[in-house]
């Protein structure tokens, strides 16, 4: 199993380009989540997607989109990328069940740097 | 102001020395997670607590619910043990369960042979 995969591992845009950023898993979770991680804070959640069909804002969804595809897939689009974009993007998945308390794997990162 | 906070930023030891990490938070959770990011980046997930205390290997994690505290020990510390460590938790939301964590800013952990 390869767990958590995302594509690209390094990515250079230049302002108001726009790029998705690729999540797959294969632990067929139910949740999965997007967050960036800048130096000297934690990491910060983006949008996530509870199951299958939905989505919602996490802390810092302005200027990102996201689309759960399916179970499996679940991508996040900066439709006109802003220097302040600049980060590492994790993506990570856990398996939701009700009442449970959840671990959550993440995948190895996407550099993303906007010039 | 952040929900959960870590202490200390930045921790320097020797090798074989016993290293603790603290984290603090203002919220009602329902379980508390240590995570390791390793200088290539990656992030895993060391424990997960409610109540108690967990071992592995030489790592020890507790955590005391009233006080709102958990703390992270390092036994016969190693190189390869640096790395940062993260204190994150879930959330209690009235009448939710989702699995959102929120994070520490993390302890930058050194060990130098």
């Amino acid at each position: 199993n390869a767990g958590v995969t995302q594509t690209p591992k390094f990515q250079v845009l230049k302002t108001g380009q726009s790029m998705t950023l690729q999540c797959a898993q294969d632990m067929n979770h139910n949740s999965m989540y997007w967050y960036r991680q800048d130096p000297g804070m934690g990491l910060r959640l983006i949008y996530y997607s509870a199951s299958e069909g939905t989505t919602d804002k996490g802390e810092v969804p302005n200027g990102y989109n996201v689309s759960r595809l399916n179970k499996r897939e679940f991508s996040l689009r900066l439709e006109s990328a802003a220097p302040s974009q600049t980060s590492v993007y994790f993506c990570a998945s856990s398996e939701f069940r009700r009442g449970a308390r959840e671990t959550q794997y993440f995948g190895p990162g996407t550099r993303l740097l906007v010039l | 102001k952040n929900e959960v906070e870590q202490s200390p930023q930045n921790l320097t030891a020797q090798e074989g020395e016993f290293i603790t990490i603290n984290c603090s938070y203002s919220v009602g959770i329902s379980a508390l997670h240590w995570l390791q990011q390793h200088p290539g980046g990656g992030i895993v997930s060391l424990f997960m607590l409610s109540s108690g205390k967990k071992k592995h290997g030489r790592l020890i994690a507790t955590i005391n619910i009233q006080e709102k505290h958990s703390s992270l020990h390092i036994t016969a510390s190693h190189p390869r043990d640096s790395a940062v460590y993260i204190c994150a938790v879930n959330v209690s939301h009235r009448g939710s369960t989702l699995g959102r964590l929120y994070f520490g800013r993390g302890t930058q952990l050194t060990v130098w042979p």
